[in-house]
């Protein structure tokens, strides 16, 4: 079985900027939650989807934005990027609501110069 | 609101000793699940445990353990006979119950290890 797939896998951009990162979920899995990871914060919760609805929402400025599709794949969207973006964004998914081991993918590596 | 604390940022052994991993967390929550992830240089996450509040059992994988105690708000974490390939940063999580709060975690600031041969 296939397991969680981010794209583009490293990405640079600059200042102002946006940007959209793609998450595949494991088949089958329909939440879908996305985390950044810097070395300040360490690791933070974005958002989670499930059937294409966001049930939960951390503390990031509206500048960061996601969706979830009928298929279950997700994007996130960060317009006007800052250098404090500068992450590893992490996808992971879940089978079903409720708390379920989450199966994290490799990341999505953005640089913000 | 909810808070995970892993003192230790970093631990260094040499292979073949115990290293245990401290995790203290925080909320008001009387049923809630905590977790470990381990996070090799590859970057990916691996889940490790789920534990629910109800649950303080000891739990032991392998060379891995686990000590969960509700009286102290810890869930520490043991590698016995630890090997190179432990080597990793490892987080552990808390997660509340409810549709609303979905799997939504919140992690610790992740604990180093350093395993040398």
């Amino acid at each position: 079985k296939a397991g969680v797939t981010q794209t583009p896998r490293y990405l640079i951009k600059t200042r102002g900027q946006q940007v959209t990162l793609s998450c595949s979920p494991i088949s089958g899995h329909r939440s879908v939650s996305w985390y950044q990871q810097t070395p300040g914060q360490g690791l933070q919760f974005l958002f989670e989807y499930f059937s294409e609805t966001q049930r939960n929402k951390g503390n990031f400025p509206g500048r960061f934005s996601g969706r979830q599709f009928s298929n279950s794949r997700s994007e996130m969207n960060v317009s006007t990027l800052e250098l404090g973006d500068s992450a590893l964004y992490l996808c992971a998914s879940s089978l079903e609501e409720g708390i379920n081991e989450q199966f994290f993918g490799p990341g999505t590596r953005l640089t913000v110069l | 609101a909810q808070k995970v604390t892993q003192a230790q940022t970093e631990i260094s052994v040499v292979e073949k000793e115990d290293v245990t991993l401290d995790c203290v967390y925080e909320t008001r929550d009387t049923t809630y699940y905590l977790f470990w992830y381990k996070q090799p240089p590859s970057g990916e996450l691996v889940f490790l445990i789920r534990r629910n509040s109800f649950d303080e059992q000891n739990e032991i994988s392998g060379r891995y353990s686990w000590n969960f105690q509700k009286s102290t708000s810890s869930f520490n974490f043991t590698i016995t006979a630890s090997q190179v390939v432990d080597s990793a940063v490892y987080f552990c999580a808390l997660s509340e119950l409810g549709w609303a709060a979905g799997n939504k975690l919140t992690f610790g600031g992740g604990t180093r290890v350093l395993v040398k041969p």
